[in-house]
């Protein structure tokens, strides 16, 4: 069964761009959960799509949207980018139950400049 | 809510020799605790879980963990360590029922000869 997959792998962008992720599930999984990880805010949960609805979301600026497709891929999306942006963005799968295990994707590596 | 806390950052140890990670929780019921780990340039893989039961709980790659109530801990641990176990580690427990992980900070481990 092939993995929780990410495009693209690296970005570089500048500041005042935006941009926008994609994430493509295991197959069968309904669940997808978007991360943000630095150096100094270790892990930080962005948001859950389950079903095309998004189920939880974190505590990040109206910047950070996302939204999930009917075959459950999901994007996210980053306006006005600022350089405290630049990050390991990291997908998540899961069947959607809370008690299921996440299956991470091998994340998107964004710069800011 | 429910926090996890990884005190050591950075962890050095012999390969071969045993290995212990440290995670304490925070929570009021029976937490549910993960272990993952994250080598370079990857994505976060489940080392294992624990829900309730047996509170030594095994997971892949010989690692095994045991919760212990009364000192609030779900420390990882390993009897001889190899060198590609050098990577991140990182406790994590959802807030409560179907809400995302919370991530613990963080341990490097690495492995000398």
């Amino acid at each position: 069964k092939a993995g929780v997959t990410q495009t693209p792998r690296y970005l570089i962008k500048t500041r005042g761009q935006q941009v926008t992720l994609s994430c493509s599930p295991i197959s069968g999984h309904r669940s997808v959960s978007w991360y943000q990880q630095t150096p100094g805010q270790g892990l930080q949960f962005l948001f859950e799509y389950f079903s095309e609805t998004q189920r939880n979301k974190g505590n990040f600026p109206g910047r950070f949207s996302g939204r999930q497709f009917s075959n459950s891929r999901s994007e996210m999306n980053v306006s006005t980018l600022e350089l405290g942006d630049s990050a390991l963005y990291l997908c998540a799968s899961s069947l959607g139950g809370w008690q299921e295990t996440q299956y991470f994707g091998p994340g998107t590596r964004l710069l800011v400049l | 809510a429910q926090s996890v806390t990884q005190p050591d950052i950075h962890i050095t140890v012999s390969e071969g020799a045993s290995l212990e990670l440290r995670c304490n929780y925070s929570y009021g019921a029976t937490p549910y605790l993960f272990w993952y780990v994250q080598s370079p340039g990857q994505g976060l893989q489940l080392l294992l879980k624990y829900f309730s039961g047996d509170t030594l709980v095994q997971g892949i790659k010989g690692f095994e963990a045991e919760f212990k109530r009364s000192q609030s801990s779900f420390n990882l641990r390993k009897p001889s360590v190899h060198w590609s176990d050098a990577a991140e580690y990182f406790c994590a427990s959802p807030q409560s029922g179907n809400t995302p992980l919370v991530f613990g900070k963080g341990t490097r481990l690495s492995v000398i000869a």
